[in-house]
């Protein structure tokens, strides 16, 4: 079975650096995926981690840690636009392509 | 390069009504999926096409979902009849077949309000 976990909500200041958590269980796993969705609108791709380590795109920055079933991503510089949801998802072995979801973490940037 | 569409955008109606969906995936996408996703939670699989054949339809709720993608490439999702419980909003994606990080494309997504 699957289980992804991710804080509900965070709240941070523009301007600054926030580190959203992901937890995961699977019985195979194959890539580790991270979307942004605006409220209304299509999930749209950041970042994608299948091995150990760091990766930097920009203002975002994705981790992994196979062995922990843990990876997080790093938003630096906030700006008000960065508002948004941000889910974690993991691609199983032999699934197909299939991403499966954590519930989303709803981060609010404040001036 | 023109992304998923999908239509309706909203859609209202009473429980035990029908409602259809239709998804147009990236051009070239071979694999197709329809995600549900209830208010303040994640996309949940119901449905998965690799051209025209159904790859994985396991958490499809078969006694009133359907779906099909009869030539491959565009796609529709009926709900018939509609329970309030599918109020939710019904996303299309589509990825291409090997290469790069199998990143899946959303459409905007259709948003289902059964009353």
């Amino acid at each position: 079975g699957q289980n992804i976990d991710q804080p509900t909500e965070m709240t941070a200041t523009e301007g600054a650096i926030v580190q959203i958590n992901c937890t995961y269980q699977t019985s195979g796993f194959n890539g580790l995926f991270w979307y942004q969705q605006h409220a209304g609108e299509a999930p749209t791709f950041l970042s994608y981690n299948v091995l150990d380590g760091l990766e930097e795109k920009g203002r975002f920055s994705s981790f992994l840690s196979r062995s922990k079933g843990y990876s997080y991503l790093l938003l630096k510089e906030l700006q008000m636009k960065d508002s948004a949801s941000y889910l974690c998802a993991v691609r199983e072995i032999g699934s197909q392509g299939n991403l499966i979801f954590g519930k989303g973490t709803k981060l609010s940037v404040k001036p | 390069e023109a992304g998923v569409a999908q239509s309706p955008r909203y859609k209202i109606i009473e429980k035990r009504q029908s409602v259809a969906f239709w998804c147009n995936p990236i051009s070239g996408h071979a694999t197709l999926y329809w995600y549900q996703q209830i208010l303040g939670q994640g996309p949940k699989l119901l449905i998965q096409f690799q051209n025209n054949g159904v790859v994985d339809d396991s958490q499809l709720p078969k006694d009133r979902f359907s779906a099909e993608r009869l030539k491959g490439v565009d796609s529709t999702l009926k709900i018939q009849p509609a329970k309030l419980e599918d109020s939710a909003v019904y996303l299309c994606a589509s990825r291409t077949l090997g290469g790069g990080t199998g990143e899946l494309f959303f459409g905007e997504g259709s948003r289902l309000t059964v009353l």
